[in-house]
């Protein structure tokens, strides 16, 4: 039980695009999700907490009209890159919760900007 | 606010050897602890967590890591390791009660390299 999907898992989009990534509980409903970003050999960046039919809360630093989140459903949570840049080339990864302590992660989306 | 140190950045041992991944941490409040695997490429697993009572949490897959409420600790060890634990292991912890929706605070990491 209590698993996280995402997708897709990678992507390759040319620089100025959007790509949107998809988190997904797949057999539970999820409350709140998290939104990380991970650099390489470094720890995980939260950016964004978004909980069902509201707006998520960004942490400070993280751009909310770049990085457009929205929790439509109890089992869905996407992500959306705007007009893209090779800076923003990293792992992605996403949580969820039912409203407890525990977060369930997905296996993470890498994105790659040209 | 909490904090989270992971003293050692990369840890290398042989194959079958005892290993003690360290974590520390700082609040003002009562935590909950945790420790992740993350293999590459891949989303984070949760391989043991302390929430209350025995301080002494186990794994199924042979990891313990022991809560030290006066040190502030929440080391990891395994007494003897394999090639396929080589991975990156985070430490993290989110505050009791709740709060900013249970906010997981990451420690930086330490890469655990098993060599035969």
């Amino acid at each position: 039980g209590a698993v996280v999907s995402q997708h897709p898992s990678r992507v390759i989009c040319k620089s100025g695009t959007s790509v949107k990534i998809e988190c997904r509980s797949l057999d539970f409903q999820a409350t709140t999700m998290f939104w990380y970003r991970q650099f390489p050999k470094k720890s995980l960046m939260l950016m964004a907490t978004s909980n069902e039919g509201s707006k998520a809360t960004y942490e400070q630093g993280v751009e909310k009209d770049k990085f457009l989140i929205n929790h439509a459903s109890l089992t869905l949570s996407t992500l959306t890159v705007t007009s893209a840049h090779p800076e923003d080339s990293s792992f992605y990864i996403c949580s969820a919760t039912q409203g407890a302590y525990e977060q369930y992660f997905g296996p993470g989306t890498r994105l790659t900007v040209t | 606010a909490q904090s989270v140190t992971q003293l050692d950045s990369q840890v290398p041992v042989f194959e079958e050897a005892p290993v003690e991944l360290r974590c520390n941490y700082s609040s003002s409040v009562s935590v909950y602890l945790f420790w992740y695997v993350q293999y590459p490429n891949q989303g984070l697993q949760l391989l043991l967590k302390y929430l209350s009572g025995s301080t002494l949490v186990e794994s199924i897959n042979g990891f313990e890591a022991e809560f030290n409420k006066s040190q502030t600790s929440f080391h990891l060890r395994k007494p003897s390791v394999h090639i396929s634990d080589t991975a990156e292991y985070f430490c993290a912890v989110t505050r009791v009660g709740g709060g900013s929706n249970y906010k997981l605070t990451f420690g930086k990491g330490t890469l655990l390299t098993v060599n035969p």
